[in-house]
Formats: C-alpha cells, structure tokens, sequence
C-alpha cells in the first residue's frame, strides 16, 4: 500500500473558478476526512466519510464547498466560485475504524490551492 | 468543549540535545486517545506517537516518549538525541471514543533543531 494520494499537488486558479480535488485513501480504511490548513495553523476539519456517506460537515463550511465519495473509496472535493481566503492546504486523511488498535488516521501530502 | 492547548509555539534546541513539547487538553470523557504528529516544512503530517487514556504506562516509539499525566489532562512529548530531521511542526490531538471520531487539534509548537 502506497499511503494516501492526493491530487493535483499544486492548484492556482482565478478568483470565481470552480476546482477540484481527488484524495485516494488507504484501501482498506472505511473513514476519510477532509481538513484545510493555513500558514502555521493545525487543521481545521472540513468533512468526513465513513464508506460513501457524509456524516458531518463543518458548520464553518461554505455553501460553495461539497464532497463527495461514491463507491466509498478515492473522494472529491469540490470549491465552486473560489475566492481569496480558500488560499490554503487540503488535506485528506484516512483510518480504519473498525479496531480500536488502528484508530489514527494517516495523511496525504495535501493539495495547495492559491487563489488569484 | 473539548480542547487542545500547546503553550509553545516555538522552540528550537541544539542538535544531540533532549526537548520536551507541551500539550494540555480537557474533554469529559473517559475514553479517549491522544497523538503527537510531525508536519516538517513542506511535508505531510506523520504520526509520531499514539497514547490510550486507558493504559497508565507512558508511549515510546525508538527516541520519542510521552508523559501522560491523565489528571492532570498533560501530554508532553519528549524527543531525546534531537536530530536535524526533526525540525517540523509539531501536533497534539485529542480524538475523543464516545464522540464521532474527530480529532481536536493543538495550534502546533514549531521545532528547530539548530547544528
């Protein structure tokens, strides 16, 4: 197993553009979650996924973000209408929650938006 | 509300040198784990060192150890023989058991190991 993948590594778009991003998790993890970070900052959770439903969405998170995981494996991450303050880290994580042994969950490299 | 704090926002030690990393937290729950992860400069976060509120006996994983104080809601994290690959960020996270599963951050204390 290769870890979790993310995609693209890099993004820049215009301000008003839609984007998106793929996570690919580890393959037998039944969570994946969603977090973005600033400069300096830890994460801050987005949303998560146990198999392919959503459980929870941060109540700080836009209208204009959606997420979205069929099949419950890789994930998509959508912004539509980017503005200036999305500027920031994605970051996927993943974990299996089934065994009380392996709750940690592992991370991607992130995907790093700059919005102009 | 449960919370994550980490007094030190930065630190820097010499190279061969022992640090020790703050982390205090409050939850009401019982079950609950704690982690320690690194984030080096332009890399993604790993897993340092995981802790389960159960067990009294304090993690270690090769140069790094944790003294879990769980009364006192304390957990630090102790890097011995520091070595240059240790600069990062580092992490404290609290995932609660009886919630849902998500981790509550620390705001990170920034590591520099100087030569």
């Amino acid at each position: 197993d290769t870890g979790v993948s993310q995609d693209p590594r890099h993004k820049i778009t215009k301000r008003g553009q839609n984007v998106t991003f793929r996570c690919d998790p580890i393959s037998e993890h039944n969570r994946l979650y969603w977090y973005r970070q600033t400069l300096g900052q830890g994460p801050e959770f987005l949303t998560y996924f146990q198999n392919e439903a959503q459980l929870e969405k941060s109540r700080l998170l836009s209208d204009r973000f959606s997420a979205e995981r069929p099949k419950g494996s890789f994930s998509t991450l959508e912004i539509q209408r980017t503005e200036q303050g999305d500027s920031a880290m994605y970051l996927c994580a993943s974990s299996f929650n089934r065994r009380t042994s392996e709750l940690e969950q592992y991370f991607g490299p992130g995907t790093r938006l700059t919005v102009t | 509300a449960q919370t994550v704090t980490q007094s030190q926002p930065e630190m820097s030690v010499q190279e061969a040198e022992t640090v020790t990393l703050s982390c205090t937290y409050d939850t009401s729950e019982n079950n609950y784990y704690l982690f320690w992860y690194k984030q080096p400069p332009s890399r993604q976060m790993i897993l340092v060192i995981r802790q389960e509120a159960y067990k009294q006996q304090n993690a270690t994983e090769n140069r790094f150890s944790v003294n879990f104080q769980k009364a006192a809601k304390s957990f630090s994290l102790k890097i011995s023989d520091s070595q240059l690959g240790d600069t990062a960020m580092y992490f404290c996270a609290l995932l609660p058991m009886d919630s849902n599963y998500q981790l509550i951050w620390g705001a990170g204390t920034k590591l520099i190991i100087k030569p």
